[in-house]
């Protein structure tokens, strides 16, 4: 089944990196996602990464896959206090219901 | 501009009240979503449709019904049987990325439910 699992909190100072962790359990997502929630807000997509890839990049943001271990991780680069937000990430597969399966969020706090 | 309308943005509901929260979207996507948010639970999905006139019951359908009259909206009643209905609800739709071929969700802005 689908299971998507991160860890809850995180807290960086602001300049620092901040790399925050996802794990996933079935093999045959396509696609795995990241959005950022601000409070009281919808989500918002920040990337996502095809299944066969290993990393992307897109200016302050890295994506990394590991497909063995079934892991995913974001970092983000000279973190802002504008960062602070949830972060999700979140699997759809190649079968069955076209859905996104999302994990718990993982909050980021950012001192200045 | 382009994007997705949930409404009412508060929502306070007496207990065995039915509630009706709406969702419309201009972005010409075929499907859509309804998600449920709890503190530390991250989203879980109520119902979905792949097209009008279809829906398909997600993880946590039970207390809970929809409509797929036309493609732009997909209103989500919580029925009085829902027994924990007070929640941060989220609408969203989805479309395919025609170079990559990833399936993005856009999601509305939420509706706050408070039963009461």
């Amino acid at each position: 089944g689908e299971d998507v699992e991160q860890s809850l909190f995180l807290s960086v100072r602001e300049g620092d990196s901040s790399v925050i962790n996802c794990t996933y359990t079935d093999s045959s997502s396509t696609y795995l996602y990241w959005y950022k929630q601000e409070p009281g807000a919808g989500l918002q997509l920040l990337t996502y990464i095809f299944s066969n890839m290993d990393m992307k990049q897109d200016q302050r943001l890295t994506v990394l896959l590991n497909k063995k271990d079934k892991h995913l991780s974001l970092r983000i680069a000279d973190t802002q206090t504008g960062d602070s937000a949830i972060y999700f990430c979140a699997e759809i597969m190649d079968t069955g219901r076209r859905a996104l399966t999302f994990g718990s969020g993982t909050r980021l706090q950012v001192q200045p | 501009d382009g994007g997705i309308t949930q409404s009412p943005k508060y929502l306070f509901r007496k207990e065995g009240q039915n509630v009706t929260l709406s969702c419309e979207q201009n972005l010409n996507h075929d499907a859509m979503y309804w998600y449920r948010q709890d503190p530390g639970q991250g989203l879980r999905l109520i119902y979905y449709s792949q097209i009008v006139n279809d829906f398909q019951k997600g993880d946590i359908a039970e207390g809970y019904s929809v409509s797929r009259e036309k493609k732009e909206s997909f209103p989500l009643t919580v029925t009085s049987a829902q027994k924990n209905p007070t929640a941060f609800y989220l609408c969203a739709s989805m479309t395919t990325r025609q170079i990559s071929g990833a399936n993005v969700l856009t999601f509305g802005a939420g509706s706050r439910l408070t039963v009461l």
